[in-house]
């Protein structure tokens, strides 16, 4: 079956740092593109990472450039994200999403449950 | 970053019904949109990319239009597990950007 499964979420206190992970399975890891996508309680959905296929090129959204950073474990198919000088409005729902490139366009077919993360004092 | 302003951001509608949703683009993005169902407590999933591909598997009662900076998704008799909150997301360069969503509600 394929699936994304996200950790490393919890409660960190403004400042902090944490080490999101994404674990693949079901499916050629090397093959896709994958992203980050945040949640807030009660609010829409916020594109925040990007990363290709070979892990040659990395995006992110301005409110994460620069603390967050994407990276990709092709030997154990995992994704992760670091997230460091952690705010209070980084408390979200973090999902992991796979990417590809059909005809031009992205598709993000599969997801993750996502894993919560909460920045609080 | 382009900015994507979605409309509207909520509505009522009864089984049956036609629902249009809108998106709009602050610059022209081709036809590099993409539209979502959440469900509440769930992932997103996949309905349109490319703004008028149907991912498989999606019912033909969903479909997608547009170009440039105006999008639309339609859904044509709306059923009982369609009520949900629906995004758009461009991807036509980085940051992509998603739109605010629209729940769609039982009348």
């Amino acid at each position: 079956e394929v699936q994304l499964m996200e950790s490393g979420g919890g409660l960190i206190k403004p400042g902090g740092s944490l080490r999101l992970s994404c674990t693949t399975s079901g499916f050629s890891f090397s093959n896709y593109e994958y992203n980050w996508v945040r949640q807030a309680p009660g609010k829409g959905l916020e594109w925040i990472s990007y990363i290709s296929g070979r892990g040659s090129y990395m995006f992110y959204a301005d409110s994460v450039q620069g603390r967050f950073t994407i990276s990709r474990d092709h030997a154990n198919g995992i994704i992760y994200l670091q997230m460091n000088s952690l705010r209070v409005e980084d408390t979200a729902l973090y999902y992991c999403a796979r990417g590809y490139v059909e005809a031009g366009a992205t598709l993000l077919d599969v997801w993750g449950k996502g894993t919560t993360v909460t920045v609080a004092s | 970053a382009i900015q994507m302003a979605q409309s509207p951001s909520s509505l009522s509608a009864s089984v049956g019904d036609r629902v249009t949703i809108t998106c709009r683009a602050s610059q022209g993005i081709r036809n590099e949109l993409a539209w979502y169902q959440q469900m509440p407590g769930k992932a997103p999933k996949l309905l349109i990319y490319g703004a008028s591909s149907l991912q498989t598997g999606v019912p033909s009662r969903f479909s997608g239009a547009g170009s440039g900076t105006d999008f639309t998704l339609t859904i044509t008799s709306l059923q009982p597990e369609d009520f949900a909150t629906y995004y758009c997301l461009h991807d036509y360069n980085f940051p992509w950007t998603f739109g605010q969503g629209t729940t769609v509600a039982i009348k």
